[in-house]
């Protein structure tokens, strides 16, 4: 596709449930992050990954937090027992190398009730 | 990390210039100054980078001072539609590459 693109776009789950969030990066960026955004916050980095080297998890915030990409493209957030304090929109980038601009997908709008 | 600061909010006329600040005085040698900007419900957009020679787009100009302890993002003729959060971001110089680290950005309201 043209942009980065995410899925679902919204998702509202139960606290203490499993919850995955899809990213598909613009084709041929070998970078991808994440980030989240509280209501009415800064945007927060997560993850990081970069070719086929082991992704940066310096930003996840718990051990409940874990991504994965797979074939160095599509990559998947995973919130385990999710709390409702994880409620946030949660954003993927993609950028083509390294000193490059990255591009942000619309995000995934996450409510824990 | 070189941080930045940006004041919180600004306020444009249709049709004239929007000067958008940011200090950076910590920033080191090999660091970008990178500008994003998010519409409402949006996610974050590029706008534009640079290292020390000004830069221009078709979207705005980008004037780092000579010591690169600040730079100014230009909306030549800012519309409606410009109306966004503006984030001056310093890009993290390791070899682990490309993450951007956000802050508070400039609200930037344009008002007809």
């Amino acid at each position: 596709g043209a942009g980065v693109s995410q899925s679902p776009s919204n998702k509202v789950t139960e606290k203490g449930k499993d919850v995955e969030l899809r990213c598909d990066p613009i084709s041929g960026h070998t970078a991808l992050y994440w980030y989240r955004q509280s209501l009415g916050q800064g945007l927060e980095f997560l993850i990081y990954f970069q070719g086929n080297s082991a992704p940066d998890k310096s930003g996840l915030p718990s051990d409940r937090f874990s991504a994965e990409r797979t074939g160095g493209s599509v990559s998947t957030l995973t919130i385990q027992r999710t709390q409702q304090e994880d409620s946030a929109v949660y954003l993927c980038a993609s950028s083509l190398a390294l000193n490059t601009e990255a591009f942000f997908g619309q995000g995934t709008r996450l409510t824990v009730v | 990390d070189a941080k930045t600061t940006q004041p919180p909010s600004m306020d444009c006329a249709e049709g004239r210039a929007a000067n958008l600040p940011c200090n950076h005085s910590t920033i080191s040698g090999n660091e970008y100054v990178y500008w994003y900007r998010q519409i409402h419900s949006q996610g974050p957009q590029y706008i534009i980078h640079g290292l020390k020679n000004n830069e221009t787009n078709e979207m705005a100009s980008l004037i780092i001072t000579e010591d690169r302890k600040s730079s100014t993002l230009i909306l030549p003729h800012a519309t409606l539609r410009d109306t966004a959060v503006y984030y001056c971001i310093v890009r993290v110089g390791n070899n682990a590459g490309n993450m951007l680290t956000f802050g508070g950005g400039t609200r930037l309201m344009v008002k007809p």
